[in-house]
């Protein structure tokens, strides 16, 4: 079945210590997959998208992330975490329905919290 | 550019009660969507429109939910009756078409169902 997974359900990381956050879907074509944002109370915000080309990826608020085939894998990455950072991170990817149409499929989350 | 707009923010109701959500797309874009978020969980598809036609609703609980999206602009989304387990954020997105183009999110609506 396609999917996208999330290991980690909740990170801890301290201020200007660096981050990945890892995702891995399962899915047989080119997948269009997106790192989005949720801080407390508030709407999903897309840091970086990847459709195609340059596999390294940058987004907003210095975010980064790399796509591997290879290893179906879509991990962001920040090199140096900052208090405001701290938020839920959802990996999500398109994909073709049962019923035809494309859907945007969303990972469980990955909370994330700042040590100062 | 306006974002998508939801309202109510909040809305509180007793379990076999009616509640609805309404949900203005930024203009322009074909594609809405209504997602159910959990606590602790990623948000999950209910329903899909393109322009005022639905293209998937295949994980939306027919039998209390419903959806609409009449001239192909703003959305409501209903329960009717409501269950304890429909306790969730709604969120709505729009985006400009289905497959390679961002989806935008508006701030959700929390339904606690009592």
């Amino acid at each position: 079945a396609q999917s996208v997974t999330q290991p980690d359900i909740h990170i801890t990381v301290s201020e200007g210590a660096s981050l990945e956050l890892r995702c891995n879907y399962s899915y047989g074509a080119t997948p269009y997959l997106f790192w989005y944002v949720q801080s407390p109370g508030q709407g999903l915000q897309l840091l970086l998208k990847y459709f195609s080309g340059d596999t390294l990826v940058q987004g907003i608020k210095g975010f980064e992330a790399e796509f591997k085939r290879s290893q179906s894998s879509f991990n962001l990455r920040k090199p140096s975490v900052h208090w405001s950072d701290a938020a839920e991170y959802f990996c999500a990817v398109v994909i073709l329905s049962g019923a035809g149409s494309y859907q945007l499929t969303f990972g469980k989350g990955t909370k994330l919290s700042v040590i100062p | 550019e306006a974002g998508v707009a939801q309202s109510p923010r909040y809305k509180i109701i007793e379990k076999r009660q009616s509640v609805a959500f309404w949900c203005n797309p930024i203009s322009g874009h074909a594609t809405l969507y209504w997602y159910q978020q959990i606590l602790g969980q990623g948000p999950k598809l209910l329903i899909q429109f393109q322009n005022n036609g639905v293209v998937d609703d295949s994980q939306l609980p027919k039998d209390r939910f419903s959806a609409e999206r009449l001239k192909g602009v703003d959305s409501t989304l209903k329960i009717q009756p409501a269950k304890l387990e429909d306790s969730a954020v709604y969120l709505c997105a729009s985006s400009y078409g289905q497959l390679n183009t961002e989806a935008f999110f508006g701030q959700g609506t929390r339904l606690t169902v009592v």
